[in-house]
């Protein structure tokens, strides 16, 4: 099974800030299939950007991707209020998918 | 509108059962895997349980491998997820899920279905 380890916990920044988000695999993942989400409190999670680096219809060009093997990024260029909230990274492999154990974007 | 509706979830004792449902509209129901994913208050997501468009291949995580059963009727464009010896630790909101084609990842989402287990 392969572990996905996502830091830092917490990341605590002010509207207008970059963030920059970390995935770490526990071994090489496809590009195709890692994947980030957003979900906010008391709503469901929100596909944002599949194969590491595509956006998610409606995904604002704010939000990107990158990374391959076994270290992924989110960034976020410029934080907008709506934006915090906890983001998951999430992979396919064998038959079995994973979850990271989110990031949370809190305001500062 | 593409759209995912649970239901089902409830309060039960440990080692009780639980049916969840998932209906399916505004998409072509019978072409995509679907999937259940749980989230234990205040915790991360957790992937459950995938099945393939047929109902052929069905993938579990190992929590709860040989007490939970996914499920499918493409006829009436629903998800099914059947719990049983539900223990404390299978308490959490269950998602319903639609798969990405090619990427597979998680790209519809249902609003979700609590299911708690407790005495």
């Amino acid at each position: 099974e392969i572990v996905l380890t996502q830091s830092p916990g917490t990341l605590s920044l002010s509207p207008g800030e970059r963030a920059t988000l970390s995935c770490r695999a526990s071994q090489s993942v496809s590009s195709s299939y890692l994947t980030w989400y957003q979900q906010k409190p008391g709503q469901a999670p929100r596909l944002l950007i599949y194969g590491a680096s595509s956006r998610a219809t409606g995904i604002p060009d704010r939000f990107s991707g990158s990374g391959s093997g076994t270290d992924f990024i989110l960034t976020i260029s410029r934080l907008e209020p709506e934006d915090f909230a906890v983001y998951y990274c999430h992979q396919y492999g064998s038959s079995l998918w994973t979850f990271g154990q989110g990031t949370k974007v809190e305001i500062k | 509108e593409v759209q995912l509706v649970e239901s089902g979830g409830g309060l039960v004792q440990p080692g009780g059962s639980l049916r969840l449902s998932c209906a399916a509209s505004g998409f072509t129901f019978r072409t995509y895997w679907m999937s259940w994913v749980r989230q234990a208050p205040g915790k991360g997501l957790e992937w459950v349980a995938n099945i393939n468009q047929d109902g052929s291949e069905k993938y579990y995580v190992d929590s709860v491998e040989g007490r939970f059963t996914i499920s499918r009727d493409n006829a009436e464009n629903s998800l099914y997820l059947q719990m049983n010896s539900l223990r404390a630790e299978d308490t959490a909101m269950y998602y319903c899920v639609r798969v990405k084609w090619v990427s597979n990842a998680f790209d519809i989402w249902g609003q979700g279905t609590m299911v708690t287990v407790s005495s």
